[in-house]
């Protein structure tokens, strides 16, 4: 079946502008997490979705970061006002409960930011 | 403070060679899970084995193996036989049940390159 799929693969914008991310979790997942893969940083967790509700926001690196999921589906991670140390490999992964325990995070191929 | 860590950074072999990743994690939870993950040059995180704190049989899967330790807090990962297509870049990652079972804290990684 469809795995994750994230839009666009890559996203080049200048300082300052907005940018949307887009996820499309496996069918049927109910959990959707946002992870940052960045040179400096690694693999951090950035926010998570149970359904379309954000139980824990704590990894989001500031208020310029914001995301949201409709109809327990598509989620859209929106960067304002861009900084060039925003740029990095933006992962979604999706998972049909949200424990680890017992439920696989399956991952997509990822956004390339890269801020100018 | 890291809960994961990977202390090789890069490992180069040449095919047919064994090559043994080392990860050493660091919890006060009871309960825990560790994972292994891969993540050939496509990009896209691909999971490979979920333990839990209370299962220290190790495991084998084909040419790969895994050997937990809770003594020593490490969760290591062998190849036998290495594979060019292995190549990769191998995260291992930790999720702690009685605070966050759903947040995977990953590692570093380690590249592996396998040369024919």
């Amino acid at each position: 079946g469809a795995g994750v799929s994230q839009s666009p693969s890559n996203k080049v914008t200048e300082k300052g502008k907005d940018v949307e991310l887009r996820c499309d979790p496996i069918s049927g997942h109910t959990a959707l997490y946002w992870y940052r893969q960045s040179l400096g940083q690694g693999l951090e967790f950035l926010i998570y979705f149970q359904g379309n509700s954000a139980p824990d926001k704590s990894g989001l690196p500031s208020d310029r970061f914001s995301a949201e999921r409709t109809g327990g589906s598509v989620s859209t991670l929106t960067i304002q006002r861009t900084q060039q140390e925003d740029s990095a490999v933006y992962l979604c992964a999706s998972s049909l409960g949200w424990t680890t325990s017992t439920d696989t995070q399956y991952f997509g191929p990822g956004t390339r930011l890269t801020v100018l | 403070a890291q809960k994961v860590t990977q202390a090789q950074t890069e490992i180069s072999v040449v095919e047919k060679e064994d090559v043994t990743l080392d990860c050493v994690y660091e919890t006060r939870d009871t309960t825990y899970y560790l994972f292994w993950y891969k993540q050939p040059p496509s990009g896209e995180l691909v999971f490979l084995i979920r333990r839990n704190s209370f299962d220290e049989q190790n495991e084998i899967s084909g040419r790969y193996s895994w050997n937990f330790q809770k003594s020593t807090s490490s969760f290591n990962f062998t190849i036998t036989a290495s594979q060019v297509v292995d190549s990769a870049v191998y995260f291992c990652a930790l999720s702690e049940a009685e605070s966050n079972d759903y947040k995977l804290s990953f590692g570093a990684g380690t590249t592996v390159t396998v040369r024919a």
